[in-house]
């Protein structure tokens, strides 16, 4: 039992590029999130999805898609890095049901776009 | 809409003493969730304790336990013995599924020193 899994650790871009950040998780948890987080400011919610299928914006979301085409996995895209995008970034999945339940986060990945 | 506030952006405290931090929040609904979470340098992001807004009983975890003050919105963090692995960032957390979104608030963060 994995728990939450990130790949990359760490990812330098450049301004323009694109790319995918991986979330997968093996705790068949029907709810899934991404998450930034900049200096002084916590953490602020992007996407989050509720199921395979469903997915929703948080606070944050211009910038970025998502999917959820399976339960375990929940990729973060960039389509056109900005030095905005600097960060680190945070998968997280809750189990639950209608209750809300603990939210499990994944090691993080740190962003630089220059 | 919720939010969460710490108010508190460093504190330290000495090697085997108690540290409290606070939070507070504010929501218009009654039945909710709250977290703290430690992040230490590794920066993943580790559970502390939670408490259900419907259980009047203080939520306690070994070292750490809360006030929880549902009419004054606060949610503070007693840590006993501190040791110097409870050095970390520390973050309240609010949770409702009664909108219907699940969505987890964060506070700001408070960075715990922890002095030998």
């Amino acid at each position: 039992n994995a728990g939450v899994t990130q790949t990359p650790k760490f990812q330098v871009l450049k301004t323009g590029q694109s790319m995918t950040l991986q979330c997968a998780q093996d705790m068949n948890h029907e709810y899934m999130s991404w998450y930034r987080q900049d200096p002084g400011m916590g953490l602020r919610l992007i996407h989050y999805s509720v199921g395979a299928g469903i997915t929703d914006q948080g606070e944050v979301p211009n910038g970025y898609n998502v999917s959820r085409s399976t339960t375990e996995d929940f990729p973060l895209r960039l389509l056109s890095a900005a030095p905005s995008q600097t960060s680190v970034y945070f998968c997280a999945s809750r189990g639950g049901g209608k209750r809300t339940d603990t939210q499990y986060f994944g090691p993080g990945t740190r962003l630089t776009v220059l | 809409a919720q939010t969460v506030t710490q108010s508190q952006p460093e504190m330290s405290v000495q090697e085997a003493e108690t540290v409290t931090l606070s939070c507070t929040y504010d929501t218009s609904e009654s039945d909710y969730y709250l977290f703290w979470y430690k992040q230490p340098p590794s920066r993943q992001m580790i559970l502390v304790i939670r408490q259900e807004a419907y259980k009047q009983q203080n939520a306690t975890e070994n070292r750490f336990s809360v006030n929880f003050q549902k009419a004054a919105k606060s949610f503070s963090l007693k840590i006993s013995d501190s040791q110097l692995g409870d050095a970390a960032m520390y973050f309240c957390a609010y949770s409702s599924s009664t909108s219907g979104t699940y969505k987890y608030i964060f506070g700001t963060g408070t960075r715990l020193k922890v002095l030998a």
